[in-house]
C-alpha cells in the first residue's frame, strides 16, 4: 500500500498524559499536513511541512502542540498535558508541490483520540 | 477566516436518484477538491478541479468550478447505496502565501436507500 498511514488509529488517555501520534507520507510527496475533526466538522488546519521544515501553524495549534519531520519523510504530532477539548481525529495529508504549484492533498486513515 | 458554506447539510435518497450539492465562499480559491468520508476513515479525494469554469468528471461523479471562483457542485448519477457518507468540499489556498492548505466546507451527509 503506497499511500498515507498513521499510527495508531485509535488513542485513548487520561487528561494530564502526553501522546504521540505517526504520519508517513506518500513517498514522493514533499509537503505534509495535519488537520483535526472535531464530530460534525470538517477537517481545519493544524500545520504543514514542506520537506523537513515546518512553515505555518494554525492558531488552533497551542503551545502543548508540536509538530516535526525531521528528515523531511515522516512526522509525528506530539499533544503534552492533554485536555478532554483535544478529542478528535487527526488527519495527516501529502501532496507535492513546487513553489507555485499546488496539487491534491492525500489523506491518511486518520488517528482518533479520547481524551477521558 | 475563511469559511465554506456547503448545502444541504443532508440529503436522504432513493437508490438510482440523482444528487446534486454546493459549496460557496467569500473567498477566491485557485483549486476546488471534493472528498468523501466514511465514518472513523479519513477523507478520499473524488475529484480537483483547477480552473475557472472547468467541468470533470470521474464514473458518476461530476463536479464544476465556478466561473466566480467562489462555488463549486458535485453532481452523483443514479446513486447507489455505496454512495453513503459524507462528502466535503474544499477550497485550497495557495502555497507561495498560504501554505497550499485547505479549508472545508461543514459536509453533505447523504444516505441512500436501496
Amino acid at each position: 500500500d503506497t499511500g498515507v498511514s498513521q499510527n495508531p488509529r485509535h488513542k485513548i488517555t487520561k487528561r494530564g498524559q502526553n501522546v504521540t501520534f505517526r504520519c508517513d507520507p506518500i513517498s514522493e510527496h514533499n509537503r505534509l499536513y495535519w488537520y483535526r475533526q472535531t464530530l460534525g466538522q470538517g477537517p481545519e488546519f493544524l500545520t504543514y511541512f514542506q520537506n523537513e521544515a515546518q512553515l505555518e501553524k494554525s492558531r488552533l495549534l497551542s503551545d502543548r502542540f508540536s509538530a516535526e519531520r525531521p528528515k523531511g519523510s515522516f512526522s509525528t504530532l506530539e499533544i503534552q498535558r492533554t485536555e478532554q477539548g483535544d478529542s478528535a481525529m487527526y488527519l495527516c495529508a501529502s501532496s507535492w508541490g513546487l513553489a507555485g504549484v499546488d496539487n491534491e492533498q492525500f489523506f491518511g486513515p486518520g488517528t482518533r483520540l479520547t481524551v477521558l | 477566516g475563511q469559511q465554506l458554506n456547503q448545502s444541504p447539510q443532508s440529503m436522504f435518497i432513493q437508490e438510482g436518484e440523482d444528487v446534486s450539492m454546493n459549496c460557496t465562499s467569500s473567498s477566491i480559491f485557485n483549486t476546488w477538491l471534493w472528498y468523501k468520508q466514511d465514518p472513523g476513515e479519513g477523507p478520499v479525494l473524488l475529484i480537483a478541479l483547477y480552473k475557472a469554469g472547468e467541468l470533470t468528471s470521474n464514473g458518476r461523479l461530476t463536479a464544476q468550478f465556478g466561473i466566480t471562483r467562489k462555488d463549486s457542485f458535485l453532481n452523483i448519477s443514479a446513486s447507489i447505496p455505496s454512495d453513503v457518507g459524507i462528502y466535503f468540499c474544499a477550497g485550497q489556498l495557495p502555497s507561495w502565501n498560504q501554505g497550499g492548505k485547505l479549508i472545508f466546507g461543514q459536509g453533505t451527509e447523504l444516505s441512500v436507500k436501496p
